[in-house]
């Protein structure tokens, strides 16, 4: 069965540093992808990225970045030079190619980062 | 501005009670999902639907049930069945694509007394 362990339940950070949030991941499918979703106070989740387990190059989006690892089996996020914005709960998640679209999503538990101005 | 939108977004109900929470997207999506997300826990899937008149029960789905008579719209049901209903309930809708990322609605916070 799939399933996704962040390990860090809460994280806070002073403004202007830079902090990581661990997900790691677990299936037998050789065929998977990987998502990680914002929370803001506000309550939605937003999407922020996907990768497929056959792409393991870094992502880097502005101050986002994201370090996919198969040998680890962890799809790790850094936030660079963090912001106050940037405080919300993040979650880590799954979806094996044996699923038709992705209503089969296993979601981690979740990060809560705060930042600190 | 095209979303989701749920309602009530706080809901509070007796026991024994079922109560209807409604879910509206104009995304023109066809697939639509409904969350349940509780401390501590992440987020569970309840009930999902590809296409209209059709829907599927997810990992959690006894004690709730859905419709699907219209695209935009998935209303989901939580009976009195559900031995623990207070929750926090979001709503979401896919192209449908292939592993397709998913856009939320700001939830509904539901609490029995």
């Amino acid at each position: 069965a799939q399933k996704v362990t962040q390990a860090q339940t809460e994280i806070s950070v002073v403004e202007k540093e830079d902090v990581t949030l661990d997900c790691v991941y677990e299936t037998r499918d050789t065929t998977y992808y990987l998502f990680w979703y914002k929370q803001p106070p506000s309550g939605e989740l937003v999407f922020l990225i996907r990768r497929n387990s056959f792409d393991e190059q870094n992502e880097i989006s502005g101050r986002y970045s994201w370090n996919f690892q198969k040998s680890t089996s962890s799809f790790n996020f850094t936030i660079t030079a963090s912001q106050v914005v940037d405080s919300a709960v993040y979650f880590c998640a799954l979806s094996e190619s044996a699923n038709f679209g992705n209503e089969k999503l296993t979601f981690g538990t979740g990060t809560r980062l705060t930042i600190i101005p | 501005d095209g979303g989701i939108t749920q309602s009530p977004k706080y809901l509070f109900r007796k026991e024994g009670q079922n109560v209807t929470l409604s879910c509206e997207q104009n995304l023109n999506h066809d697939a639509m999902y409904w969350y349940r997300q509780d401390p501590g826990q992440g987020l569970r899937l309840i009930y999902y639907s590809q296409i209209v008149n059709d829907f599927q029960k997810g990992d959690i789905a006894e004690g709730y049930s859905v419709s699907r008579e219209k695209k935009e719209s998935f209303p989901l049901t939580v009976t009195s069945a559900q031995k623990n209903p207070t929750a926090f309930y979001l709503c979401a809708s896919s192209m449908g694509l292939e592993h397709g990322e998913l856009f939320f609605g700001e939830g509904s916070r539901l609490t029995v007394l």
